[in-house]
């Protein structure tokens, strides 16, 4: 069955506001990912962060991690009409071994508005 | 100097048909995968090979049957096409770290229409 789940399936703000985005699993993870993808486009890796980890930064983004609740967030700040696309968490599941396995939920279309 | 590339972008075929998509990798990985991604952008994992050797098979049809024939290289042929094979085809490379730490690099997709 489906690994993540992603809440909202569909977020629209306006320039400069944040992003939030949700996304749950649900059974134990080695690392989490987001990935960005633009229309038409394949997909780019954001960030990762690994099952030891809370926190993390980089650039505009951030990333928590919530292993008791399943559940990780990425927040976009000061958002530009350039972030929109779609942006989706990954998971690989602890019981993958060392098979690089990457499930992905469904994904937040994200609109920002000039 | 494209890290992940596909071809063809776009594929449009009748039912019943053979087609092939083509995926080479410049970055120096081992380990190469196929995803589909349906109209509701779901991204579902299909095949992986790490250094020519199949790692990852996910239930799939076996009309659809993958071919590496060497490291920087993942094929993917599709016999006897169907309505519900029309979908978004992503090539993905990484490294295979240990427990996957190591990010997926994607292609742009080929677009396959099944008429």
């Amino acid at each position: 069955s489906q690994q993540g789940e992603e809440d909202p399936q569909a977020l629209s703000i306006q320039e400069g506001e944040n992003a939030t985005m949700n996304c749950s699993y649900k059974t134990s993870i080695n690392n989490l990912q987001w990935y960005r993808q633009n229309s038409g486009r394949g997909l780019v890796h954001l960030i990762l962060i690994r099952s030891n980890e809370r926190e993390k930064h980089s650039g505009r983004l951030r990333v928590t991690l919530d292993t008791s609740k399943k559940s990780s967030s990425l927040l976009i700040t000061a958002s530009r009409a350039a972030d929109t696309a779609s942006y989706f968490c990954a998971t690989v599941p602890q019981i993958s071994g060392n098979t690089g396995k990457l499930i992905f939920g469904q994904g937040t279309t994200l609109q920002v508005k000039p | 100097d494209t890290a992940v590339s596909q071809t063809p972008k776009y594929l449009v075929t009748q039912m019943g048909n053979d087609k092939s998509i083509k995926c080479e990798q410049n970055l120096g990985h081992d380990t190469m995968y196929w995803y589909k991604q349906d109209s509701k952008k779901f991204l579902k994992i299909m095949f992986s090979y790490n250094n020519k050797e199949l790692i990852i098979n996910e239930t799939v049809p076996n009309r659809f049957s993958p071919k590496s024939p060497d490291k920087a290289h993942l094929n993917l042929h599709i016999n006897s096409l169907e309505l519900g094979d029309s979908a978004v085809y992503f090539c993905a490379s990484s490294h295979l770290a240990g427990q996957g730490n190591s990010p997926l690099h994607f292609g742009n997709g080929t677009r396959l229409t099944v008429t």
